[in-house]
């Protein structure tokens, strides 16, 4: 069961663009909503989050949204740099981190 | 530095035989979680354990069995392993011992399984 899908695999854009990653959930009972980065041969970190009581925010150049009558969330990286190249996981949780579930993730690279 | 220990880093074994992936969380963290990456996947939740109980399972096949100790270190054991297990599995923990709740878990660096 996908509770949570990224269904872009990859993207690229251009150092000092914007760059969107996409997610949908299917499960209304999410609470929480999660970014994490993976770089090869590390384990994912975390990146920013938001609760299902807000529809924004923000932490520096990362801002995540939420729409949770489309059941959809966004990251919105501005402006992306090299070292932002990195796959990107989208997670959603109940409450107190229970059952924690994870996108497929999307390769982002952005290029100087 | 994630504070999630995973041991060990790789291991090669052939089909039919047993492993045991072992998991040390951050200092104080109670819930451990368990995810198995195959090649280009995404991150498939296998089980949570709180406080050395089960709390949430997920796609976890019956040959798969994990268990979290009195001292809160994990251990998941894949027994019968086919081809089709070797993956990248990881740990996570998070805090739930009194300190603000942030929604976040901790990887370790995962423990990468071939079977051949």
């Amino acid at each position: 069961d996908q509770q949570v899908k990224q269904n872009s695999p990859s993207l690229s854009v251009q150092e000092g663009r914007i760059s969107i990653l996409n997610c949908d959930y299917t499960n209304s009972m999410f609470d929480y909503f999660l970014w994490y980065k993976k770089y090869p041969a590390e384990g994912p970190t975390f990146l920013i989050s938001i609760s299902s009581i807000k529809d924004k925010n923000e932490d520096g150049r990362f801002t995540v949204f939420l729409n949770k009558s489309a059941k959809h969330l966004s990251l919105h990286i501005v402006p992306s740099q090299p070292g932002d190249s990195a796959v990107y996981f989208c997670a959603a949780s109940g409450d107190n981190n229970n059952d924690m579930r994870f996108g497929a993730g999307t390769r982002l690279t952005v290029k100087p | 530095d994630s504070g999630v220990t995973q041991t060990p880093k790789h291991l090669i074994t052939a089909t039919g035989q047993r492993v045991t992936l072992r998991c040390s969380p951050r200092s104080g963290d109670l819930s451990v979680y368990w995810y198995q990456q195959s090649l280009d996947q995404g991150l498939q939740f296998l089980i949570q354990y709180y406080n050395g109980e089960e709390r949430a399972k997920g796609n976890i096949l019956e040959r798969f069995s994990a268990q979290q100790f009195p001292d809160l270190h994990s251990e998941l054991n894949l027994s019968s392993l086919e081809l089709g297990d070797s993956a990248l599995y990881f740990c996570a923990s998070s805090g739930h011992s009194g300190g603000a709740y942030t929604g976040e878990l901790f990887f370790g660096e995962g423990s990468r399984l071939t079977v051949l």
